[in-house]
């Protein structure tokens, strides 16, 4: 069965700092891979997507994505956090089939201190 | 300004009652998708429905019916048998449940259920 995992609950950063939010996934085919940011009380919204191709994918906001096949992860990266980065993000992956299904991670919140 | 609509944004519910959330999008998308957000728990597929006139059960449908006699619309009702409600649900869409992987969803901004 696919499945994503995000392993930390809770991840802390100073303002200027790098940041990474990990995921890894399985699944037994070929992985579609998102993150998606949550605010307070608000719906989420599309960061950026793997499809195929390059590793490296650049979403909104900075964000950018590694792709790894063989240690199944899709880490959230950024070179420089800002404290508006502060939310809830999550980790999904594409349900084999047509449903159209994502499974989504847990997620892990996000603390940019000034 | 295409997207979807979630009401209400804050419900409560007394024990026994049925309550209805609403959804609706104006996307044209065939795709919704209702899913229920516990803290620490990620996001839970309570039904899903890839075309009009039909729907399906995802991982926690008990307690919870839907209907999709409209494209547009795709309302889930909170029954009396949902024994734990209090939540935070969220209604997606997708154009083409074939092709998420290149347009993944848009999601409406939430109804947060309390009972009270």
């Amino acid at each position: 069965a696919q499945s994503v995992a995000q392993p930390e609950d809770q991840v802390n950063v100073a303002e200027g700092n790098p940041l990474t939010v990990k995921c890894t996934y399985s699944v037994s085919g070929n992985p579609y891979l998102f993150w998606y940011v949550q605010y307070p009380n608000r719906g989420l919204q599309f960061l950026l997507k793997y499809i195929t191709g390059d590793n490296l994918v650049k979403g909104s906001y900075g964000f950018e994505a590694e792709f790894n096949k063989s240690q199944t992860s899709f880490h959230l990266k950024k070179p420089s956090a800002l404290v508006s980065d502060s939310a809830l993000y999550f980790c999904a992956v594409r349900e084999e089939g047509n449903t159209g299904k994502l499974i989504f991670g847990q997620g892990t919140t996000l603390q940019v201190k000034p | 300004d295409g997207g979807i609509t979630q009401s209400p944004k804050y419900l409560f519910r007394k024990e026994g009652q049925n309550v209805t959330l609403s959804c609706e999008q104006n996307l044209n998308h065939d795709a919704m998708y209702w899913y229920r957000q516990d803290p620490g728990q990620g996001l839970r597929l309570i039904y899903y429905s890839q075309i009009v006139n039909d729907f399906q059960k995802g991982d926690i449908a008990e307690g919870y019916s839907v209907s999709r006699e409209k494209k547009e619309s795709f309302p889930l009702t909170v029954t009396s048998a949902q024994k734990n409600p209090t939540a935070f649900y969220l209604c997606a869409s997708t154009p083409d449940p074939r092709a998420v992987f290149l347009y993944g969803y848009t999601f409406g901004s939430g109804t947060r259920l309390t009972v009270v």
